[in-house]
């Protein structure tokens, strides 16, 4: 059975640290890997991993992807209130008609 | 460009009753998904709907249905609602299968009283 599991569940930080959000995996047939980000409703994307040891950087958040090692993490740098979200992980799982998620990660960034 | 639409953005039905929800994909895309998400979990894969066909479905009982229209657009319907229907239910869309990058409506909160 496909499987996404993401860590840690939740985590409070202060404004300005750095923090590394986790995601292993466990599917047939890898296709990509994808990060979204969750404040309200909407989960919006981050980005896609389809490549080992490649780092996807936006401003202060950066992903890279382990596919020997079936994870990937996702680093976000000088953090600030506005990155309080759920950071969700996702894979293509099945006929790829469908992702599959992990429960995510509740980050809160206090001042 | 609009993105992905949805409505109604909440609503609250009784246990026993029947909903339908809307979702306009974005424009080009031909691919709409439904998935389901409970309070402190991740979306669950409902459906997934490409050129009007049926193209995935999730471990979901027979209440929950689905279609896409000629336009693109689609509906989530489920019947017989019990309490543990109440969730956020979310419609992304896509350009194609398989699925790459999806983008998402911002939902509809459904509340089963």
């Amino acid at each position: 059975e496909d499987k996404v599991v993401q860590s840690p569940l939740s985590l409070v930080v202060h404004e300005g640290d750095t923090v590394t959000l986790n995601c292993s995996y466990e599917v047939t047939n890898f296709r990509s890997l994808l990060w979204y980000k969750q404040e309200k409703k909407a989960p919006t994307f981050l980005f896609m991993l389809t490549s080992s040891g490649i780092e996807k950087k936006s401003g202060r958040l950066s992903s890279i992807l382990d596919k020997k090692e079936l994870f990937s993490i996702l680093n976000i740098t000088a953090t600030q209130t506005g990155d309080s979200a759920i950071y969700l992980c996702a894979l293509p799982t099945g006929t790829a008609s469908k992702l599959t998620f992990g429960t995510g990660t509740r980050l809160q960034v206090t001042l | 460009d609009a993105g992905v639409t949805q409505s109604p953005t909440h609503l609250i039905k009784t246990r026993g009753q029947h909903v339908t929800l809307r979702c306009s994909p974005i424009s080009g895309h031909k691919s709409v998904s439904w998935y389901q998400q409970v309070l402190g979990q991740g979306p669950q894969f409902i459906f997934q709907y490409y050129e009007k066909e049926e193209r995935g479905r999730g471990n979901f009982p027979d209440r929950f249905s689905a279609r896409q229209f000629p336009n693109y657009s689609s509906e989530l319907n489920v019947n017989a609602l019990l309490l543990g229907d109440s969730a956020l239910y979310l419609c992304a869309s896509s350009f194609t299968v398989p699925v790459g990058t999806i983008y998402f409506g911002e939902g509809s909160w459904l509340t089963v009283v």
